[in-house]
């Protein structure tokens, strides 16, 4: 089946202008998550998402970020105002979401490669 | 503060080589753990993963890992290495014991096989 994809591959943007990154989880995965992948900082998490509960947000560096989940599935990532130092690759992954504790495996996106000039 | 170690930035390794990449995890309590891979030009992918019983697990391509829960270590290993295993290599954590579920990543080793 599918695994999970994200939009757009690639992104350059300009410095202050707001981006929105795209995350299609695996279908029937309920739980979804946001990391980053930078120089020096290796794997971060961002951003979790479990059903109609409210989101993790634990991991968001600055409240420029945000992200929203529609019906489940889709989610997006926003950065406003970006910085120079939000250039990363941003990946999204899913997982069964059978709740806290359980044997959950955590499937990778592809990532979202930004570039703030 | 809670963390995972991954003790070698950068390995060279000819063809054939046995491989050990280590990994540390400072986490207290029932940990779930695992190795994703990244090939060059491609997305993180599952190697292994450990969640309880035989602590050696064995994953694709003929790795496999050793949970030492007296060390805190999950350390991977391969007989022979191949060329293909050219990667950046992940260890990661998931310390139940936490609200959270997001997984913890160590800094990550990258591997060149030489042929």
């Amino acid at each position: 089946g599918a695994g999970v994809s994200q939009s757009p591959s690639n992104k350059v943007t300009e410095k202050g202008k707001d981006v929105e990154l795209r995350c299609d989880p695996i279908s029937g995965h309920t739980a979804l998550y946001w990391y980053r992948q930078s120089l020096g900082q290796g794997l971060e998490f961002l951003i979790y998402f479990q059903g109609n509960s409210a989101p993790d947000k634990s991991g968001l560096p600055s409240d420029r970020f945000s992200a929203e989940r529609t019906g489940g599935s889709v989610s997006t990532l926003t950065i406003q105002r970006t910085q120079q130092e939000d250039s990363a690759v941003y990946l999204c992954a899913s997982s069964l979401g059978w709740g806290w504790g359980a044997q959950e495996t955590q499937y990778f996106g592809p990532g979202t490669r930004l570039l703030v000039l | 503060a809670q963390s995972v170690s991954q003790h070698n930035h950068h390995v060279i390794l000819s063809e054939a080589a046995s491989l050990e990449l280590g990994c540390n995890y400072s986490y207290g309590g029932t940990v779930n753990l695992f190795w994703y891979v990244q090939y060059p030009g491609q997305h993180l992918q599952l190697l292994l993963k450990y969640f309880s019983g035989d602590p050696l697990v064995k994953g694709i391509k003929g790795f496999e890992a050793e949970f030492i829960k007296s060390k805190f270590s999950f350390n991977l290993r391969k007989p022979s290495v191949q060329w293909s295993d050219t990667a950046e290599y992940f260890c990661a954590v998931n310390p139940l014991s936490n609200s959270g579920y997001a997984l913890n990543f160590g800094k990550g080793t990258s591997l060149l096989v030489t042929p």
